[in-house]
């Protein structure tokens, strides 16, 4: 089945560039997305790119698809203590709205 | 503003109890759906909902039940909570329209049964 990984955690100095990694399953047109999680709250959509893509930026934030190895990363530039927080990706095949999202990676931006 | 609200916020009931948890969105977004989020297994979705009186099961359907009578509110039901229930709720409505999407998700709602 579908199935979408992250790794747990990641620390970071303030200033310094964050590389958050995720890989996923599903072979078929995918929407891939990135999400962040503050303390009590809950989720918000930072970013997503269709399978279709190899790279998208907004701002601060740059995703990278590698479609051979399934592989998605999410790339913070200049990381503030702000931006620390649970980052979650998933997965969405089009066509359906059944979302697969992986563990979240908890970022730590030490100042 | 655009958001989504999720009553109560917090709950603690007994086993076999049933409950709904209410989720209104303002937006007036086609789509909705239910997460529950459980310590190391990131966000399950429960049910989902593609537009008024369209419903279906997510990954993690077993214990709960849905409704979409209108088109702003997705209440979760409960109709005997049991202990494995335990666990923070998400609801969450999107949109998408010319390539672009947009989603909302409310405050969660953390739910202890006894």
């Amino acid at each position: 089945g579908e199935d979408v990984e992250q790794s747990l955690f990641l620390s970071v100095r303030e200033g310094d560039s964050s590389v958050i990694n995720c890989t996923y399953t599903d072979s078929s047109s995918t929407y891939l997305y990135w999400y962040k999680q503050e303390p009590g709250a809950g989720l918000q959509l930072l970013t997503y790119i269709f399978s279709n893509m190899d790279m998208k930026q907004d701002q601060r934030l740059t995703v990278l698809l590698n479609k051979k190895d399934k592989h998605l990363s999410l790339r913070i530039a200049d990381t503030q203590t702000g931006d620390s927080a649970i980052y979650f990706c998933a997965e969405r095949s089009s066509g359906t709205y059944k979302y697969i999202f992986g563990t979240g990676t908890r970022l730590k931006v030490l100042a | 503003e655009a958001q989504v609200t999720q009553n109560p916020r917090y709950l603690i009931t007994v086993t076999g109890k049933k409950l709904t948890v209410t989720c209104s969105q303002n937006m007036n977004h086609e789509y909705m759906s239910w997460y529950r989020q459980d310590p190391g297994l990131g966000l399950r979705q429960i049910y989902y909902s593609m537009n008024v009186e369209v419903t279906d099961k997510g990954d993690v359907p077993e214990g709960y039940k849905v409704s979409r009578k209108e088109k702003r509110n997705f209440p979760l039901i409960l109709e005997s909570p049991s202990p494995n229930q335990t666990s923070l709720y998400f609801c969450a409505s999107s949109l998408s329209y010319g390539g672009q999407e947009t989603q909302y998700f409310g405050p969660g709602t953390r739910l202890l049964v006894l």
